[in-house]
């Protein structure tokens, strides 16, 4: 039990363009999800903590109107890079949290953004 | 801010030899303390775990250990292998309020054969 998933596991667009990237517990519900971003041979750094049905949470300085969040249903999780720039090229890893009395957090493979 | 200083960055042991990677964080109000296992390109893989009522917890050659007076906490690995060759990650977390991880930087583990 408790695997999240996430769609795609790569994706390569061009300057300017939006990419959106899903996040999905399969077999639980997620009252929290996390949104993580990775850059080679560094730690993870939170991004956003979205809940469902309400607006996400940013981390200092995420920017929100860039990196839009909607947590739509308590299995689902979106990531849209809107206005994509090469700079935004990086390792997006979502986590959710929702087993009863667990405080795991259960990570998705992630999804490799590469902008050109 | 919150952080989580974790250390050694790198760590190359010989297989069989135990390895130590030592954290501290520095919100007192932390109280969950998860470690990461993540090889390349994978996913974050939980290792262990331990909350702050409890000072130490093993699980066969994994161990952690918390002070939180001192406000650090260390992952044991003894009997090294190879296969545990990965980046390790700390982390720590408020079980009430705002939850949320705090990871450290990371230690790339190397088991020599």
């Amino acid at each position: 039990g408790a695997v999240v998933s996430q769609h795609p596991s790569w994706v390569i667009c061009k300057s300017g363009t939006s990419v959106k990237i899903e996040c999905r517990s399969l077999d639980f519900q997620a009252t929290t999800m996390f949104w993580y971003r990775q850059f080679p041979k560094q730690s993870l750094m939170l991004m956003a903590t979205s809940n469902e049905g309400s607006k996400a949470t940013y981390e200092q300085g995420v920017e929100k109107d860039k990196f839009l969040i909607n947590h739509a249903s308590l299995t689902l999780s979106t990531l849209t890079v809107t206005s994509a720039h090469p700079e935004d090229s990086s390792f997006y890893i979502c986590s959710a949290l929702g087993l009863a009395g667990k405080l795991e957090q259960y990570f998705g493979p992630g999804t490799r953004l590469t902008v050109t | 801010g919150e952080n989580v200083e974790q250390h050694p960055s790198t760590l190359s042991v010989q297989e069989g030899d135990s390895a130590v990677i030592k954290c501290t964080y520095s919100d007192s109000a932390s109280n969950y303390f998860p470690w990461y296992k993540q090889e390349l390109g994978k996913r974050p893989q939980l290792i262990i775990d331990i909350r702050s009522n409890v000072g130490e917890k093993k699980d066969q050659r994994i161990a952690v250990t918390l002070n939180k007076t001192a406000k650090h906490f260390s992952l044991h690995i003894t009997e090294t292998q190879p296969e545990d060759s990965a980046v390790y990650f700390c982390a720590a977390s408020r079980v009430t309020g705002t939850y949320k991880y705090i990871f450290g930087t990371g230690t790339r583990l190397k088991v020599l054969a």
